[in-house]
């Protein structure tokens, strides 16, 4: 069965500090991997998305970025911290042979202080 | 603007009755609709998906249907327990660039009494 990994669960990270989420799926190959974040009261907000190795397409200009290493690892990063950062990210895969359900991870609190 | 709205107001509900959320969207032509649920602290939970060809989709105690015409869904959660008391969220699929991007609405927190 497939099972999707994240890690952290929670940071507590200063202003202008560097971040690294990751993400990895196991039992399942070529999928498709979103990162998402969830502010407090709000929507689930798509921030980036890859179809395979590489190929990564974001949805919202900002000072993140994602990196796919591996067939099964996502990663989310930023040089510095805003503030703004701060929420609940997700990471969720889908299967890129035409199923269209989405699996999400158990998430990363992220606190920006 | 493309838009998705569900109600933000908490839904009450006795237990035993039926849950009825709302999801209605705007200039987006969907290929398909999803719901799913999600717990504090947690990821959300696939549910059901129906396609715009499709009317309504049943599974054990849920049912969703789905009205192009009104730009609706309506999600029903029959006999509903404490154990259903949750965030419900609908997602849209669009197609860009040839992918499937989705996009969720806020979610409507259901709570079910005893």
């Amino acid at each position: 069965s497939q099972t999707i990994h994240q890690w952290p669960a929670t940071l507590v990270q200063p202003v202008g500090s560097p971040l690294s989420l990751e993400c990895t799926v196991e039992g399942t190959s070529n999928p498709n991997l979103y990162w998402y974040r969830q502010a407090a009261g709000r929507g689930l907000q798509l921030l980036f998305y890859s179809v395979g190795i590489g190929q990564i397409s974001s949805e919202v200009p900002q000072n993140l970025s994602a990196s796919r290493p591996q067939d099964r690892q996502f990663i989310l990063s930023s040089k510095k911290l805003l503030l703004s950062d701060s929420g609940f990210y997700l990471c969720a895969w889908s299967d890129g042979r035409g199923s269209y359900e989405q699996y999400f991870g158990p998430g990363t609190r992220l606190t920006v202080t | 603007s493309q838009k998705i709205e569900q109600n933000s107001e908490a839904l009450n509900i006795q237990e035993g009755k039926t849950a009825t959320l709302t999801c209605n969207y705007t200039n987006y032509s969907p290929a398909y609709l999803q719901w799913y649920r999600q717990d504090p602290g947690r990821g959300p939970v696939f549910l059901l998906l129906i396609r715009e060809n499709e009317k309504e989709k049943r599974k054990e105690r849920l049912k969703v249907t789905f009205d192009t015409t009104l730009k609706q869904s309506l999600f029903h959660i029959t006999a509903s327990q404490p154990a259903d008391s949750a965030t419900y969220l609908c997602a849209l699929k669009t197609v860009s660039g040839g992918s499937y991007i989705p996009t969720f609405g806020r979610g409507t927190s259901l709570i079910v009494h005893p």
